[in-house]
């Protein structure tokens, strides 16, 4: 497709269990961001890929927060031990930014995972 | 540390008329990006206007235009003859110029009635 597609569209989890969000950037972006956007709020950096490499993990909550890039394409956000205040919708962004490069180009969101933990 | 602050939670405006949403930020950078997203029910977050904080000419986008205030620190965002297709939720954002993160404001929820 075009754009940045996100799988699941929405989630639904009990308490505890393990989630894992799929996000399939735009083919040839090398950067991929995740957001994370709880209720009424805007979105929150959490980690930004540059190729296959995590170049910024800073803003991961915890450690049951973590993503995965492992052919510089596809990225998976995976939460360990859900939590109610995991609750959220979870953004995908990519761009063709280069590696080593000051921003300048814009990022490309995806739809985004609703996660619900009950 | 970055902060976008929007203090506006809500507007409204009648179609075809102009409406302009107000953002604030505090930073101690001084070459950096601010954008303006917009986010329909979809929940895709649209690019709407980027400013490049070293330019002092306001970005312009056909219907969309900003007030970049440096000195301020306030970037604020004027639609002009709103559509009803512009009802949305509108973000402010900021990033350094060598910075990896987006930092949103708390969004603006705007209603363009017929």
């Amino acid at each position: 497709g075009a754009g940045v597609s996100q799988t699941p569209s929405n989630k639904v989890t009990e308490k505890g269990k393990y989630v894992e969000l799929r996000c399939d950037p735009i083919s040839g972006h090398t950067a991929l961001y995740w957001y994370r956007q709880s209720l009424g709020q805007g979105p929150e950096f959490l980690i930004y890929f540059q190729g296959t490499g995590a170049a910024d993990d800073s803003g991961l909550p915890n450690d049951r927060f973590f993503a995965v890039r492992p052919e510089g394409s596809v990225s998976t956000l995976k939460i360990q031990r859900t939590e109610r205040g995991d609750s959220a919708v979870y953004l995908c962004a990519s761009s063709s930014r280069p590696r080593g490069s000051s921003y300048n180009s814009p990022l490309h969101f995806g739809n985004g995972t609703r996660l619900t933990v009950t | 540390a970055q902060t976008v602050t929007q203090s506006q939670p809500e507007m409204s405006v009648q179609e075809a008329e102009t409406v302009t949403l107000s953002c604030t930020y505090d930073t101690s950078e001084n070459n950096y990006y601010l954008f303006w997203y917009k986010q329909p029910p979809s929940r895709q977050m649209i690019l709407v206007i980027r400013q490049e904080a070293y330019k002092q000419q306001n970005a312009t986008e056909n219907r969309f235009s900003v007030n970049f205030q440096k000195a301020a620190k306030s970037f604020s965002l004027k639609i002009s003859d709103s559509q009803l297709g512009d009802t949305a939720m509108y973000f402010c954002a900021f990033m350094t110029a060598s910075g990896s993160r987006l930092t949103f404001g708390e969004g603006t929820q705007l209603t363009v009635n017929p």
